[in-house]
């Protein structure tokens, strides 16, 4: 139990275009979901929470109309990088609340590694 | 100034022998709560430990344990007889106050364990 996917696992895009990012709660109902950012050895840095019919909570210095965030029902939550280009180059993670009800563990998804030629 | 601090960039441990990988944290939240994650090449963040701030003991899960020093603000991991399997970044996190649903992970900036025969 407790499973969050992740979709692209990979994606590769040309400078300017647009990339959708999904994730899903599938054997549970995520109430918030966190969407970090991880540079090539590097540690993981926290983009946004994203509330289940509210509007995302951006960290400092992430700029909302580049990363718009949507969390439309209760096990999907989705990232959108607008105009992409080669330095949103990174591996996009989300992670989970809810999967286990009482417990302290959020679930990460496999991650979304994004190419922007 | 650093939430989470990981010293050891990288380390190398001989297989069945085991490694301490070292976190010390700063938070003035009397309610805190730290984790360990694995994350292999496949980039996959794997949860491996959780130590609560008014937890009396240590935790313990399998071969991992958290040698948790409070006074100190350190929460060490522990892998006992190691396998080359665990030859991974680890990632040590806080989150601050209680719930698991509105609070974000800090990460670190990881340790890279490299276990060879």
């Amino acid at each position: 139990g407790a499973v969050v996917s992740q979709h692209p696992s990979w994606v590769i895009c040309k400078s300017g275009t647009s990339v959708k990012i999904e994730c899903r709660s599938l054997d549970f109902q995520a109430t918030t979901m966190f969407w970090y950012r991880q540079f090539p050895k590097q540690s993981l840095m926290l983009m946004a929470t994203s509330n289940e019919g509210s509007k995302a909570t951006y960290e400092q210095g992430v700029e909302k109309d580049k990363f718009l965030i949507n969390h439309a029902s209760l096990t999907l939550s989705t990232l959108t990088v607008t105009s992409a280009h080669p330095e949103d180059s990174s591996f996009y993670i989300c992670s989970a609340s809810g999967g286990k009800p009482g417990a302290n563990v959020l679930t990460f998804g496999a991650g979304s590694r994004l190419t922007v030629l | 100034a650093q939430k989470i601090t990981q010293t050891q960039p990288g380390m190398f441990v001989q297989e069945k022998e085991a490694v301490t990988l070292d976190c010390t944290y700063d938070t003035s939240d009397p309610s805190y709560g730290l984790f360990w994650y694995k994350q292999p090449s496949s980039g996959e963040m794997i949860f491996l430990i959780y130590q609560g701030s008014y937890d009396q003991q240590n935790a313990t899960e399998g071969r991992y344990s958290l040698n948790f020093q409070k006074a100190r603000k350190s929460a060490n991991l522990v892998i006992s007889a190691s396998q080359l399997g665990d030859s991974a970044m680890y990632f040590c996190a806080m989150r601050e106050g209680r719930s698991y649903n509105t609070d974000k992970l800090i990460f670190g900036t990881g340790t890279r364990l490299q276990v060879f025969p």
